[in-house]
């Protein structure tokens, strides 16, 4: 059975861009979270969307936006970018996103803003 | 506000020796604490979880340790191999929210 799958792997962009990543579950999981990996630090929480709605969002700015689809893909988009959004973005898939939901992460997509 | 810790940083040990990787917690409403481990060029993946009515939960050569009066929790590794070689993260979650908060990392590093 196929993991989670992240696209692209690597992207360059440069500051004031915007860029759009994308996801797609494990076959069965109708949960997607998105996280952020800032190099030497551990994942941060962007989102969770569940049955294509928002359940959870951290502490990240307007920039930031996600969606889901009726196939549970997902894409995480952030406009206006800053040096600062260069990071790994990780998603990861669950059943239901309930806590104690094992969550299955992507490989992520390493994101450099130039 | 919520804040997880974890130590130490690095932690290299001769392989067959134990690995003790310690986090604590801030939120005392924390109820659900999962470990990863993250290979190079992977995402993270769940080896290990305890939830908060449990002090202790074991799976071969890992163990887990909940202390809840003191807010800490730690990962046991015994009879280390090198593939045990990753970073390994804590995290921690509380009912009535879908995110975790991770501690920064330990990287483990094992010596053939």
């Amino acid at each position: 059975d196929a993991g989670v799958t992240q696209s692209p792997t690597h992207l360059i962009k440069t500051r004031g861009q915007q860029v759009t990543l994308r996801c797609s579950p494990i076959s069965g999981h109708k949960s997607v979270s998105w996280y952020q990996q800032v190099l030497g630090q551990g994942p941060q929480f962007i989102f969770q969307y569940y049955e294509k709605e928002e359940r959870g969002r951290g502490n990240f700015p307007d920039r930031f936006s996600a969606r889901q689809f009726p196939n549970y893909s997902s894409e995480l988009n952030v406009n206006a970018l800053l040096l600062g959004d260069s990071a790994l973005y990780l998603c990861a898939s669950s059943l239901t996103g309930a806590r104690t939901d094992t969550q299955y992460f992507g490989p992520g997509t390493r994101l450099t803003v130039l | 506000g919520e804040n997880v810790e974890q130590h130490p940083s690095t932690l290299s040990v001769q392989e067959g020796d134990s690995a003790v990787i310690k986090c604590t917690y801030s939120d005392s409403a924390s109820n659900y604490f999962p470990w990863y481990k993250q290979e190079l060029g992977k995402g993270p993946q769940l080896i290990i979880d305890i939830r908060s009515n449990v002090g202790e939960k074991k799976d071969q050569r890992i163990a887990v340790t909940l202390n809840k009066t003191a807010k800490h929790f730690s990962l046991h590794i015994t009879e280390t191999q090198p593939e045990d070689s990753a970073v390994y993260f804590c995290a921690a979650s509380k009912s009535g929210t879908y995110k975790y908060i991770f501690g920064t990392g330990t990287r483990l590093k094992v010596l053939a």
